[in-house]
């Protein structure tokens, strides 16, 4: 069975500082993608990644997927009290399954 | 105008009770899912439907009965609703099953069991 770890799974900042979170697997994932959940609502997917050694940046969010495709990592810069949320890391397997997902990163910036 | 649907938002039931759930996409994709999120935010597949068919059976109870009149529509159905069922149910859907496809997510359904 494939799983993604994610790591911190709690995290409260300061507006503006900066922050990481991981998401890493023993196994090879053919994409990761992630998510962000607010409360009451459903996971909104905010990128994928689909080649090893690849960056995307989606404004103050960078995205990451190692060059050996079992890791990700998300930073996000100058953090604002928008960006609250749960994030997740989904990655689909070789057998091109569902989206298996990582038990995601609460994260809380406050102003 | 909602890109996948779910009814009702909220559930509350007794033990035993048989209910279901609705679900629809209006994004012409392909396939369909259910997930279920327990009390600790964990996401896991329940079911995966391709064109009506069904392609994903996780390990769940056989109590639980997904069924697909069209591929705009997954239906779940469950019955002899037991205190564990509690838990918070999406839907979600994109335009095929291959690993680059992002997936859309209904707000979900929280279930309470009592």
């Amino acid at each position: 069975t494939q799983l993604l770890e994610q790591s911190p799974q709690f995290l409260s900042i300061q507006e503006g500082e900066n922050l990481t979170v991981y998401c890493n697997s023993s196994s090879v994932f053919s994409s990761l993608q992630w998510y962000r959940q607010e409360p009451g609502e459903g996971p909104v997917l905010l990128v994928t990644v689909v080649t090893g050694g690849e960056v995307k940046k989606l404004k103050r969010l960078t995205f990451q997927f190692g060059d050996a495709r079992k890791d990700s990592s998300l930073h996000i810069t100058a953090a604002q009290p928008g960006d609250t949320g749960l994030y997740l890391c989904a990655g689909v397997g070789q057998a091109g399954t569902a989206l298996i997902f990582g038990k995601g990163t609460t994260l809380s910036v406050s102003s | 105008d909602t890109a996948v649907s779910q009814t009702p938002k909220y559930l509350v039931t007794q033990m035993g009770n048989d209910k279901s759930i609705k679900c629809e996409q209006n994004l012409g994709h392909d396939t369909m899912y259910w997930y279920k999120q327990d009390s600790k935010k964990f996401l896991k597949i329940m079911f995966s439907y391709n064109n009506k068919e069904l392609i994903i059976n996780e390990t769940v109870p056989n109590r639980f009965s997904p069924k697909s009149p069209d591929k705009a529509h997954l239906n779940l159905h469950i019955n002899s609703l037991e205190l564990g069922d509690s838990a918070v149910y999406f839907c979600a859907s994109s335009q095929g099953s291959r690993r680059f496809y992002g997936y859309t997510f209904g707000s979900g359904t929280r279930l309470t069991v009592v």
